[in-house]
């Protein structure tokens, strides 16, 4: 079945507490991208890739870190989470080159940031 | 601005009727249009897309309409039953820019028994 795999789906962690949210595509897609979803502000995107060691800044990059070392893994790296991040996170993934076909969305990862 | 719009926030339809969504965009420009719809506690899914060189798009019980004229897309939805209860995102590709997809806001769809 093709799909974006998320993990973990919940996630409470400590101000300061490196993190890790990864994120696997298995339909051989370029291009990736993260996403967060907070009320009253849609989707916003993170961080995108076009293409393995290819990454780029999306609207809210600050505090996030990504890469891109294999097609289908593009994990996303919080450093120091502070309780801004605290947000419901997605990995998409897409045929296309982000902007010209549909998205693929993984079923997103809940964090908590205390 | 990049912005795309949404006119209700909440809609809520019978069963069994048709549901209409409605979405204003900003960006005269852009030449690619999405419907997504989310499920509590899911990803958004891709229901059925657009181009500017289209007004209309059919697929299973869903069309999408495009008036460029009046920079408003909206996604319809025949017989509406108790599956389609989500948030609906219309989703733009702003010109110049094949890297990026600017979404709306949502619209929640509630269906009434």
């Amino acid at each position: 079945e093709a799909q974006v795999t998320q993990n973990p789906r919940y996630l409470i962690t400590v101000t300061g507490k490196k993190l890790t949210v990864t994120c696997s595509q298995n339909m051989n897609h370029e291009y990736m991208s993260w996403y967060r979803q907070d009320p009253g502000l849609g989707l916003r995107q993170i961080y995108y890739s076009m293409n393995v060691e290819v990454t780029d800044k999306g609207d809210v990059p600050e505090g996030y870190k990504v890469s891109r070392k294999e097609k289908r893994n593009f994990p996303l790296i919080l450093e120091s989470p502070s309780p801004n991040q605290t947000s419901l996170y997605f990995c998409a993934s897409s045929a296309g080159t982000g902007g010209n076909s549909p998205l693929h969305f993984g079923n997103g990862t809940r964090l908590t940031v205390t | 601005g990049e912005s795309v719009g949404l006119h209700l926030p909440t809609l809520s339809v019978q069963e069994g009727d048709n549901s209409i969504i409605n979405c204003a965009y900003s960006n005269s420009a852009s030449d690619y249009f999405i419907w997504y719809k989310q499920e509590s506690g899911k990803g958004p899914q891709f229901i059925i897309d657009i181009r500017s060189n289209m007004d209309k798009r059919q697929g299973q019980r869903v069309t999408v309409l495009l008036n460029k004229t009046v920079k408003h897309l909206s996604l319809q939805i025949a017989a509406t039953q108790p599956g389609d209860s989500a948030v609906y995102f219309c989703a733009e590709n702003p010109p110049e820019r094949d890297d990026k997809i600017i979404f709306g806001k949502g619209t929640r769809l509630h269906i009434l028994p």
